[in-house]
Parts: structure tokens; C-alpha cells; sequence
């Protein structure tokens, strides 16, 4: 199965934008790229998946490379509120993704 | 809609002991799975299920059972708590992210504490 790697942290500003990258080399042509982010005391929950064409909604946007090798989620503004731990994890399409995991993800910190 | 209900939410046990965490989803999804997260890392699996009456393991089941009697529940035995069984675990669903497409729907944790 194809990998994700990410940052440990990263720190960001209140009201400016944050990149947040995820790298996924060996990613295939029907894996999906999903992101979910876990706020400090709760469960997971979904930000925003793409396959190969950039993707927004009301809470992110989501970059992907050309060659689908990385991806990048972007908070326009960040505000203190999403403080929490990123994850990018990749699906298969029509896939049996039933053994889904989550590796350690990106910490962002959002200073005031 | 209530989404992924867990019970309890806190709970401490001694060593030995036994009890079930409670899962229940209303949004009539087929899969569901339990997670566990200790300090400092991210989610492990520990068995999911595809519906009613399938069942299988994920990454880290010993010490663990589950069954799936209805599309609604899901719960998580502990047979003979461990200390290293302490951890916050989380109970999710999805209609389709079993097709890559969908999202998982996240419980809100149960928190236990073996001694």
C-alpha cells in the first residue's frame, strides 16, 4: 500500500494562510488523497479528499501535484480553532479500504 | 442524527477485569471500526467490520473481541484488561470509504484507564 509522509509540526499565525504538505511517491492512479484532522480531545474528522484535480470546500483547499506525488492542504486563514493534528492518508478507488490507518500526522500549532 | 455514539466515555478498570465498549451508529453504514490512540501517536486499528455478521482484524488485536449482531452496533470486548490496554479509543463508521470515496464518521472516544 502506498505511504504517506508529513511534517511533525508546523506553526502558523492567526488569520494567515498554512500550507500543509503530505508526500505519497509511490501513490497509484486510483488513490484517492484524503485529509482528516483530530482537535485536541476528539475524534477525527474529515477535511477534504481529491483525486487528481484541486479540490475547496468550506473548510479547506486541497493542491495536488501534477504527478499526484504530493499534495498540499490549504487553510486560508487559520484560526485558533484549527489548532489540531493533520492526517493524509490515501484510498484506493473501488478498493477494499477496509485496514485503514492513520500514521502520526502534522501538529499545527496556531499562534494568537 | 446523533452520528457515532461511544460509552462510556470514561472509564477505569483494574487488571483482569473485563467490560465492552458500546458502539452505535444511525446513519445506516456497513462498515465500522475501533481505533485505539496512545499519547503521541496516531490511530491504530484494532478490528473492523464490513456488516452484520462479518467481522476481521486490523492492526493490533490481541486482547480484544468484537462481534457485529446488527448494522447498528459495534461494541469492543476486553476479555482480561492490561495495563498496556490503557489508551482512548475510537469507534468509527462509513458508508463509502470502503470505495475510497467517502468519509469515516468519528465517536467522540472512550478514555480507559487499567490499573
Amino acid at each position: 500500500d502506498a505511504k504517506t509522509t508529513q511534517p511533525n509540526s508546523m506553526e502558523s499565525n492567526e488569520e494567515e494562510p498554512v500550507h500543509l504538505p503530505c508526500n505519497h511517491s509511490t501513490i497509484s492512479g486510483t488513490d484517492y488523497i484524503h485529509w482528516y484532522r483530530q482537535l485536541p480531545s476528539q475524534g477525527p474528522e474529515y477535511v477534504i479528499h481529491g483525486l487528481t484535480s484541486n479540490v475547496n470546500n468550506r473548510m479547506a483547499s486541497l493542491a495536488i501535484a501534477e504527478d499526484r506525488k504530493s499534495s498540499t492542504l490549504i487553510l486560508h486563514r487559520a484560526t485558533l480553532r484549527d489548532a489540531a493534528v493533520y492526517y493524509c492518508i490515501l484510498l484506493k478507488s473501488g478498493g477494499s479500504n477496509y485496514k485503514l490507518t492513520f500514521g502520526k500526522g502534522t501538529l499545527l500549532t496556531v499562534n494568537p | 442524527n446523533a452520528g457515532v455514539t461511544q460509552t462510556p466515555k470514561f472509564q477505569v478498570l483494574k487488571t483482569g477485569q473485563s467490560m465492552t465498549l458500546q458502539c452505535a451508529q444511525d446513519m445506516n453504514h456497513e462498515y465500522m471500526s475501533w481505533y485505539r490512540q496512545d499519547p503521541g501517536m496516531g490511530l491504530r486499528l484494532i478490528h473492523y467490520s464490513v456488516g452484520a455478521g462479518i467481522t476481521d482484524q486490523g492492526e493490533v488485536p490481541n486482547g480484544y473481541n468484537v462481534s457485529r449482531s446488527t448494522t447498528e452496533d459495534f461494541p469492543l470486548r476486553l476479555l482480561s484488561a492490561a495495563p498496556s490496554q490503557t489508551s482512548v479509543y475510537f469507534c468509527a463508521s462509513s458508508y463509502s470509504a470502503g470505495l475510497g470515496t467517502g468519509e469515516l464518521f468519528f465517536g467522540e472516544g472512550s478514555r480507559l484507564t487499567v490499573l
